[in-house]
């Protein structure tokens, strides 16, 4: 099985920061990772797909980079609605795991 | 416009029989596989199992298998999720998800509102 190591599990943040979320894998999965946003009661929402693409609708202040098994997930300048966690998930040949998820706070 | 609407939710007894649905519309249902997502109170979400309705080709999480089973109608567009015997252990919100694959991707890109199941004697 791939495991997922996502850090920080919190991340303390003011308005305007810039924050980075890391994704490490157990090992190599091509561009097969994306991080998802979910708030409290809701469902997660795809943010970044194939380790580097802004899914439609999303705001281009989050960006997904790759080195490697190592996947970073910026977001350039915190705005309020983007208090939430984020997880990380990998897609490998359809055996799929999540990170633990980043709380993102003020 | 693509959705997936699930059914309510749920209070169960251990030892009860459960089985929740995730029907999607504005799309072809039976050409995309469905995942079934659980996330246990404060955890993140682990996957359960993927189904692709057009030929009910269904893979299972290992940690999962034995534990519940997946089917799909795509006559009516509706994906399930069934347990025999219902353990506390199994509280969580459970979640469906449109998987869209090609060579190079492969995500989940529309989710349902999630199905919230309670098991409590």
């Amino acid at each position: 099985d791939i495991q997922m190591t996502q850090s920080p599990s919190f991340l303390s943040a003011s308005l305007g920061d810039r924050v980075t979320i890391t994704c490490r894998a157990s090992q190599s999965l091509g561009s097969y990772l994306n991080w998802y946003q979910q708030k409290p009661g809701k469902a997660p929402k795809l943010l970044i797909y194939a380790a580097s693409r802004l899914e439609s609708g999303v705001p281009s202040r989050f960006s997904g980079s790759e080195s490697g098994t190592d996947f970073t997930l910026t977001i350039s300048s915190l705005q309020a609605d983007d208090f939430a966690t984020y997880y990380c998930q990998q897609s490998h040949s359809m055996s799929y795991s999540f990170g633990q998820g980043t709380k993102l706070e003020i | 416009e693509v959705q997936l609407v699930q059914s309510g939710a749920e209070l169960k007894k251990p030892g009860e029989s459960l089985k929740i649905s995730c029907s999607g519309s504005g799309y072809n249902f039976g050409s995309y596989w469905i995942i079934w997502v659980r996330q246990m109170p404060g955890k993140g979400p682990e996957w359960m199992g993927i189904i692709y309705p057009g030929d009910s080709d269904t893979r299972y999480n290992p940690s999962f298998e034995g534990q519940v089973i997946i089917s799909a109608d795509k006559s009516i567009g509706t994906a399930y999720l069934q347990w025999s015997s219902l353990k506390a252990s199994d509280t969580a919100i459970y979640y469906c998800a449109r998987r869209f694959a090609t060579k190079t991707m492969d995500y989940f890109d529309h989710w349902g509102q999630g199905t919230p199941v309670t098991v409590a004697s």
